[in-house]
């Protein structure tokens, strides 16, 4: 079946434009997570959605990091006024999690942002 | 603070030899780890998590509450291990901390 997908797969932007990112995860996952994988920090999360709820949005580095679930979904991450900084893959994860238990984060390709 | 150490960021060893991944953790409650692999030019997977005891691709990991690590173990090592690997605690929220990871390099 079709895994999580992530568009655009490469993302080349001038300092100090927005871009969105988006993550198709799998059909009728619940959690859905936003992960950043940056040369010398490793992976980092950024925002977790269960639905279309975010009950932790703690790994977002900014207000100029946002994101939104529609209709228990797709996401987009949106970053406005990108930085050289935010240059990274942004991961995203899905899983069929259900309250009190732990199902597997499957992951999607990522996005290559480069903020020149 | 919840942290997990990954303190090699290149293990290189010859194929056949044995593998230790090193990873240890901080956290204040009852921990659940994980190793996640990224093999070249393909999407980080799940390798195993420690609540399975189970062993995959010949690779083991046992936790050490005393310790307070998860080190990931292999005794003969094959050309296709060579990859990324992480370690990561999930936390109460269900989010997963990684460590900075290790490339293994397994050589002929």
């Amino acid at each position: 079946g079709a895994g999580v997908s992530q568009s655009p797969s490469n993302k080349v932007t001038e300092k100090g434009k927005d871009v969105e990112l988006r993550c198709d995860p799998i059909s009728g996952h619940t959690a859905l997570y936003w992960y950043r994988q940056s040369l010398g920090q490793g992976l980092e999360f950024l925002i977790y959605f269960q639905g279309n709820s975010a009950p932790d949005k703690s790994g977002l580095p900014s207000d100029r990091f946002s994101a939104e679930r529609t209709g228990g979904s797709v996401s987009t991450l949106t970053i406005q006024r990108t930085q050289q900084e935010d240059s990274a893959v942004y991961l995203c994860a899905s899983s069929p999690r259900t309250s009190g238990s732990y199902n597997e984060q499957f992951f999607g390709p990522g996005t290559r942002l480069t903020v020149l | 603070a919840q942290r997990v150490t990954q303190p090699e960021k290149l293990l290189s060893v010859f194929k056949g030899a044995p593998v230790e991944l090193k990873c240890n953790y901080s956290y204040s409650g009852s921990p659940e780890l994980f190793w996640y692999v990224q093999y070249s030019r393909q999407r980080l997977q799940l390798l195993l998590r420690h609540i399975s005891r189970e062993s995959i691709k010949g690779f083991t990991a046992d936790l050490n509450k005393g310790e307070t690590s998860f080190h990931l173990k292999k005794p003969f090592a094959q050309e296709e291990d060579s990859a990324m690997y992480y370690c990561a605690l999930m936390d109460s929220s269900y989010k997963l901390i990684f460590g900075s990871g290790t490339r293994l390099l397994v050589r002929p």
